[in-house]
C-alpha cells in the first residue's frame, strides 16, 4: 500500500540556519504530495503541495520538489525563524483520491 | 470564508461511554474525512464521506462510525470507549475537482480523553 517515510526528529536549529527534512514515498501511479505543519495545540495546516513530477511547491520560504525518479519530496527552507518551530508532516494522496497517508512527523525547534 | 469547524474542542469521557464529534466543512466542500492522531500511531485515516456516502474506510474497528448529512456536515461516533481511543480527532474537507491534487483542509480537531 501507499506509505510515506520522513526523517526522524527532533531537529533543533539556530535562527537563520538551513532546514531540510527528508521525505520519501511508496505509491502506485501518480500520487499528489503534500507538506502539512502543526503548531502546538492546533490542527494541520497545508504548507505546500505538488501534483506531478518535477513540480515545485513553495510557501512562506519553504520549498519542496516532486522527484519521481527518487520518489522523494524533501522540504527545505533557507533561513528558519523561531516561528517555524512546529511538527512537519509529509503526506501523499493517490490520484483523484481523498485519503492521505502521512509520515510520522518531524519536530523542528528553532532557537533564537 | 470560514474554515473547517469542529465541535467540541475538548472532552473527557469514561470508558464504556460513547461520544459523537461534529464537523462543518468549508462551504462548497462535499468531501469530508476523519483522522485520528495519537503519539504512538501518528495520523491515521478513519473514513471519508462524499454526498452522504462513505467512499473510503481505514482499518478501525466497527466501534468507529460516521455519517454525513445533506448539507455536507459530518459526525463521527465512537461507542464503548476504550482508554486507547484518547486522541486528537481531526476532520478535513475537500472540494471535488476531479483533478489531481485535491487539497485537503483540516480543522483544529477535537481532543478526546478517555478515563
Amino acid at each position: 500500500g501507499d506509505s510515506v517515510t520522513q526523517m526522524e526528529g527532533p531537529v533543533t536549529l539556530s535562527e537563520e540556519a538551513f532546514l531540510t527534512i527528508n521525505c520519501t514515498y511508496t505509491a502506485t501511479g501518480y500520487p499528489s504530495l503534500f507538506w502539512y505543519v502543526q503548531y502546538p495545540g492546533e490542527g494541520l495546516q497545508l504548507l505546500l503541495k505538488a501534483t506531478k513530477a518535477d513540480d515545485k511547491g513553495s510557501n512562506k520560504g519553504f520549498e519542496a520538489t516532486y522527484r519521481k525518479e527518487t520518489t522523494s519530496f524533501h522540504l527545505e527552507k533557507g533561513s528558519v525563524q523561531v516561528s517555524d518551530s512546529a511538527v512537519y508532516f509529509c503526506a501523499l494522496s493517490p490520484y483523484n483520491d481523498y485519503k492521505l497517508s502521512f509520515g510520522a512527523g518531524t519536530t523542528v525547534t528553532v532557537r533564537a | 470564508k470560514a474554515g473547517v469547524t469542529q465541535t467540541p474542542r475538548y472532552l473527557i469521557k469514561t470508558r464504556g461511554q460513547q461520544v459523537t464529534l461534529s464537523c462543518s466543512p468549508i462551504s462548497g466542500h462535499r468531501s469530508v474525512s476523519w483522522y485520528q492522531q495519537t503519539p504512538g500511531q501518528g495520523l491515521q485515516f478513519l473514513f471519508e464521506y462524499f454526498s452522504e456516502t462513505q467512499r473510503n474506510k481505514g482499518n478501525f474497528p466497527g466501534r468507529f462510525s460516521g455519517r454525513q448529512f445533506s448539507n455536507s456536515r459530518s459526525e463521527m461516533n465512537v461507542s464503548t470507549l476504550e482508554l486507547g481511543d484518547s486522541a486528537l480527532y481531526l476532520c478535513a474537507s475537500s472540494y471535488e475537482t476531479g483533478y489531481a491534487g485535491n487539497t485537503i483542509y483540516f480543522g483544529e480537531g477535537s481532543w478526546l480523553t478517555v478515563v
